[in-house]
């Protein structure tokens, strides 16, 4: 079955340093792969999808994710990171047909001044 | 601001009360969706309605009762509920049901007393 694995429940990182969360995902075809954040008793955003085509997507507030089929991975990054970034975050695909989103366990980023 | 607006934002209940979530968007999406996401989990789906119509239960009990009355709106029926349905209730909604990127409002905190 088509599934997503985040590996890192929590990750700490210092304002403007670079970030990078992991996704893994196992699925036979290509993928549709996606990026959300949720912040603080607040709904899902949608940061950048991955449908076909270029491998390198850009998202909303700077952040990117590169698709490596070789790799299995679907990697969220963002150069310099800003206090407001600290929330939730999951990595989501597609399943039942395209029918259904499941998503990862998610990464809690927290970001030390 | 989300496109997806949901209300009430907070609820609490008693087991035995009778209540519905709402949910609207007005951005001519024909698919919408019902989540339920416990505290520090990833959201899991509970129901899928396009174009009106119910298309996925995912196994549901029969205490949360669905409603999609046109296609700008979908509703959630409460009734009898039991302390571990406790959650935040998520509805999102997409352009069409298969490999569209779905977008979610801010959710319902459900609190069962």
């Amino acid at each position: 079955a088509q599934s997503v694995t985040q590996p890192d429940i929590h990750i700490t990182v210092s304002e403007g340093a670079s970030l990078e969360l992991r996704c893994n995902y196992s699925y036979g075809a290509t993928p549709y792969l996606f990026w959300y954040v949720q912040s603080p008793g607040q709904g899902l955003q949608l940061l950048l999808k991955y449908f076909s085509g270029d491998t390198l997507v850009q998202g909303i507030k700077g952040f990117e994710a590169e698709f490596k089929r070789s790799q299995s991975s679907f990697n969220l990054r963002k150069p310099s990171v800003h206090w407001s970034d600290a929330a939730e975050y999951f990595c989501a695909v597609f399943t039942g047909g395209g029918n259904k989103l499941t998503f990862g366990t998610g990464t809690q980023l927290k970001v030390e001044l | 601001d989300t496109e997806v607006t949901q209300t009430p934002k907070h609820l609490v209940m008693g087991m035995t009360n009778k209540k519905s979530l709402k949910c609207e968007q007005h951005m001519g999406h024909r698919a919408m969706y019902w989540y339920k996401q416990k505290a520090k989990k990833p959201p899991e789906l509970m129901f899928v309605y396009s174009y009106e119509k119910l298309s996925i239960n995912e196994s549901v009990p029969s205490r949360f009762s669905p409603e999609c009355p046109n296609s700008s709106l979908l509703n959630l029926h409460l009734h009898a509920l039991q302390p571990e349905d406790s959650a935040l209730y998520l509805c999102a909604s997409s352009l069409q049901i298969s490999n569209q990127p779905q977008h979610f409002g801010d959710g319902t905190r459900l609190s069962i007393l």
